[in-house]
């Protein structure tokens, strides 16, 4: 089972749709949790953490289900320019090391 | 922009040759980040420095290695490169070894023939 593994993608949505993205960790022992954003040849940009009580950034909710190992992004009312590829990322240490685990991501395209 | 940057932007090399990427970490941050992203695939811990040492490595052969200088400054050596390390190389900086937020410099797109 890969660490950390998403819906494969690709997202055909129109303007003003609402979506969700999935994402599974293997790693009970996780301790963080996030949402990157790619946008084509381009770096991964944070997009938002992820907490257990869940969070929300405008149209962005995420959403963590530690007993599941699971985790959620909604975007709503997509625009055009939320077309990327969505990173689902886990930190499994717990202080001393901080590398990231990234799933291989969900490619979203919005369309006028 | 985050501050972080990344030196070259893109490189050709041939199979069997070395090469060294740097990373300039943003202001203020001591702990720098490698990963490697193949096409279609999300990036991939290479290994981690703070404070100069290394802090943890992920599942790559020893040809890669890494320095980190005393102004938290990065390298990333490649020897003996292989068809399969074409990549986009991206180096992400830190404050502190634990949970805090990383941020990413541009890459280095890495073709090897």
């Amino acid at each position: 089972r890969k660490e950390v593994e998403q819906d494969p993608g690709p997202f055909n949505v129109p303007e003003g749709a609402t979506v969700a993205f999935n994402c599974t960790y293997s790693n009970s022992a996780s301790q963080s949790f996030f949402w990157y954003r790619q946008d084509c040849r381009k770096e991964p940009k944070l997009l938002m953490s992820v907490y257990s009580s869940g969070n929300e950034d405008g149209r962005f909710t995420a959403q963590l289900n530690r007993a599941s190992q699971y985790i959620s992004l909604l975007i709503r009312d997509s625009k055009l320019s939320d077309s990327a590829t969505y990173l689902c990322v886990v930190n499994p240490y717990g202080g001393s090391q901080g590398n990231l685990i990234f799933g291989k991501g969900t490619k979203l395209s919005v369309k006028p | 922009e985050t501050g972080v940057t990344q030196s070259p932007t893109h490189l050709i090399k041939t199979r069997g040759q070395q090469v060294t990427l740097r990373c300039s970490s943003q202001s203020g941050h001591n702990t720098v980040s490698w990963y490697q992203q193949a096409l279609g695939q999300g990036p991939q811990f290479i290994f981690q420095y703070y404070r100069e040492e290394e802090n943890g490595r992920g599942n790559f052969p020893p040809r890669f290695s890494g320095l980190q200088f005393p102004n938290y400054s990065s390298e990333l050596n490649v020897n003996a490169l292989e068809l399969d390390d074409s990549a986009l190389y991206l180096c992400a900086s830190s404050y502190g070894q634990g949970q805090e937020t990383q941020y990413f410099g541009p890459g280095t797109r890495l073709l090897v023939l």
